[in-house]
């Protein structure tokens, strides 16, 4: 079992705000680092693959950073708007994990108008 | 494209008994691994299903077993009901590489 941490566990901003979140990895035999934002009672979505260290992915307001060097990756959220409330939740791959997503226990965003 | 399917939406078994899930991928997927989240965890890899046959298993005992039909639609089985069987069930689908897994909404079983 591969340990994924992310942090804070939950995070509750205004509307405008930026904020950001942190998953951290194991650093050896690197693969692939997935982000996805789950919204309740709806399917979690992917939002980022990220598999070569230093990627920076953008979507809209959101982006991710990648260091597989040092076993992190941060997701930011520029100008946070309420239909941004959800839990985000990172997964890691490396060689030896095979086929398997191995979640963090993600970050519940909650933003108020 | 109706994306990753998963049926039933909620069930509440007994301890016990038995349960089956199910799941229909994405179209033009030809892989399902199914995931169960307990309560306050992450997902957790149950199993992977390729061209019908289990490529791979997490850390769960023999009474959870599945199956993938010509299709690649897939079900997952859980027997013995044990209360700590309750959770969400997630159904995840791709094709190689698998660098993109879609998930659908879920399975929530309640054991009682």
């Amino acid at each position: 079992i591969l340990n994924v941490e992310q942090s804070p566990q939950s995070l509750h901003v205004q509307e405008g705000d930026s904020t950001n979140f942190t998953c951290s990895f194991p650093s050896s035999n690197f693969y692939a680092l997935h982000w996805y934002r789950w919204e309740t009672a709806k399917s979690p979505e992917a939002l980022f693959v990220m598999t070569l260290n230093g990627d920076e992915k953008k979507k809209g307001r959101i982006s991710a950073t990648l260091n597989t060097k040092e076993g992190y990756s941060y997701l930011y959220i520029k100008g946070s708007q309420p239909e941004d409330s959800a839990t985000y939740l990172c997964a890691f791959k490396n060689s030896n994990s095979g086929y398997a997503l191995n979640f963090g226990k993600g970050t519940s965003l909650l933003v108020t108008p | 494209d109706a994306g990753v399917t998963q049926s039933p939406t909620h069930l509440i078994k007994t301890r016990g008994q038995q349960v089956t899930l199910r799941c229909s991928p994405k179209s033009g997927h030809d892989t399902v691994s199914w995931y169960q989240q307990a309560l306050g965890q992450g997902p957790q890899f149950i199993f992977q299903y390729y061209e019908e046959e289990e490529r791979q298993r997490g850390n769960f005992p023999d009474r959870f077993s599945g199956h993938q039909f010509p299709n690649y639609s897939s079900e997952l089985n859980v027997n013995a009901l044990l209360l700590g069987d309750s959770a969400l069930y997630l159904c995840a689908s791709g094709s190689l590489p698998l660098y993109e897994q879609y998930f659908g909404p879920g399975t929530r079983l309640t054991v009682t």
